[in-house]
């Protein structure tokens, strides 16, 4: 299975700031014949299901705030919140889906300081 | 707008089995671009992938729970079915139906609201 790991596992930043939470996984999920990175990030609020924001690793869904950015490839990936707003709590997951089982990151926890 | 709802029984007892339905509408599940899968989070824990299905009934489990899930689909209600026996309490969980983007390696962009799946005696 390819191991997915956040870091941090929590941060606040106040409204306005820059948040930034990293991904690594086990192995790369880059595929070489597409150069595609396999690799997605969901928002999810209390209550709620997750809720897409970017896939191959760099693209934002529709609809999704442009503050929201992914970045990264291979194994080292990072989803940026360039200014952060209220709405924006919650907590982030990333997902490779380069391989069955698909997995996710652990989480990590966006709050306003 | 393509919507996927979940439902069940409600709670099972230890060592049953827990049946659950998503229901699709606002599109078909028998479109051929696209995969189905159940994914479920225990109660302040992370999100785990249960399994995928295509259409024609193809399915791919993750190999931690393969030999207690049974995914399955019924086109003609437009809906797909979650089947896992020899239940715990560590199989307390809210359950999340989700569409593939795509094929089955794609991310999943439409999610139900997710149905608690309870285990107790």
């Amino acid at each position: 299975d390819i191991v997915m790991t956040q870091s941090p596992d929590s941060l606040a930043v106040s409204l306005g700031e820059r948040a930034t939470i990293n991904c690594k996984s086990s192995q790369s999920v880059l595929y070489s014949s597409n150069n595609k990175n396999y690799l997605a990030w969901y928002q999810q609020k209390p209550g709620q299901p997750p809720k897409l924001l970017i896939y191959w690793s760099s693209a934002r869904e529709s609809g999704v705030p442009d503050r929201f950015s992914g970045s990264g490839s291979g194994s080292d990936f990072t989803l940026t919140i360039s200014s952060l707003q209220a709405e924006d709590v919650a907590v982030y997951y990333c997902q490779q889906y380069y391989n069955t089982p698909f997995t996710f990151g652990p989480g990590t926890k966006v709050d306003i300081k | 707008q393509l919507q996927l709802q979940e439902s069940g029984p409600g709670p099972v007892k230890p060592s049953e089995t827990l049946s659950l339905t998503c229901t699709v509408s606002g599109g078909s599940i028998s479109n051929s671009r696209f995969y189905w899968g159940w994914i479920r989070q225990p109660p302040g824990k992370g999100l785990e992938w249960i399994g995928s299905i295509y259409y024609s009934g193809s399915t791919y489990y993750n190999p931690s729970l393969q030999s207690r899930v049974t995914i399955s689909v019924d086109t003609s209600r437009n809906q797909f079915s979650l089947m896992l026996s020899s239940v715990t309490a560590a199989d307390t969980a809210v359950y999340y139906c989700a569409r593939h983007s795509d094929d089955l390696w794609s991310h999943f962009d439409y999610w139900g609201q997710g149905t608690l799946g309870t285990v107790s005696s």
